[in-house]
């Protein structure tokens, strides 16, 4: 069955300190993608990244970064350096490709960047 | 081009009374799911329409259902609602080919609070 597992519920750090947000998935299939979602206090979940079961290579996009790791079942998302507008939920999530179109979100990790 | 809509973006009912909400999605965008975000139940995939039509539906009880009209638009419909219906309701648009849900585009949401 589809499950995505974000272990730490609330997370506070200074600013400019780093932070890795957890998430551990599981699937029955190979072919999957993988998902995080910014949702600052307006509600709008904010795409941030995807991954194809296919590709391990880790990803940085300015202070984000993202570690895929399929033997582990995790993909990790680090913030460098982080900054007070950073503060928001964190959702990571999963979809089996081909099965269906549904998005399983994580429960989500409440992150405070605090000044 | 235009985000996804939906409309009202805040709303109270009563208990026992039945509630419809609105999403536009994205111009070209043949796909749209409802999902329902609640403190307790976190993220859950209510439904999904593709050309007029469900293809997919979630856990929820009968008293939540949806319609596409031929521009794509959506509505979902809420019957007898109850307490526990007070949530965040978010529609994702999308290209709608199966397996294309990495393209889904959310938009603001509409908090539904039930009295």
């Amino acid at each position: 069955a589809q499950k995505v597992t974000q272990a730490q519920t609330e997370i506070s750090v200074v600013e400019k300190e780093d932070v890795t947000l957890d998430c551990v998935y599981e699937t029955r299939d190979t072919t999957y993608y993988l998902f995080w979602y910014k949702q600052p206090p307006s509600g709008e979940l904010v795409f941030l990244i995807r991954r194809n079961s296919f590709d391990e290579q880790n990803e940085i996009s300015g202070r984000y970064s993202w570690n895929f790791q399929k033997s582990t079942s995790s993909f990790n998302f680090t913030i460098t350096a982080s900054q007070v507008v950073d503060s928001a939920v964190y959702f990571c999530a999963l979809s089996e490709a081909g099965r269906d179109d549904k998005i399983i979100f994580g429960k989500g990790t409440r992150l405070h960047i605090l000044p | 081009k235009a985000g996804v809509t939906q409309t009202p973006r805040y709303l109270i009912k009563t208990r026992g009374q039945q509630v419809t909400l609105s999403c536009s999605p994205i111009s070209g965008h043949r796909s749209v799911s409802w999902y329902q975000q609640t403190p307790g139940q976190g993220l859950q995939f209510l439904f999904e329409y593709f050309s007029e039509t469900q293809r997919n539906k979630g856990n929820f009880p009968g008293r939540f259902s949806g319609r596409q009209f031929s521009n794509s638009r959506s509505e979902m419909n809420v019957s007898t609602l109850e307490l526990g219906d007070s949530a965040l309701y978010l529609c994702a648009s999308g290209q709608g080919e199966m397996g294309s849900s990495y393209e889904q585009y959310f938009g603001p949401g509409t908090r539904l609070t039930v009295t």
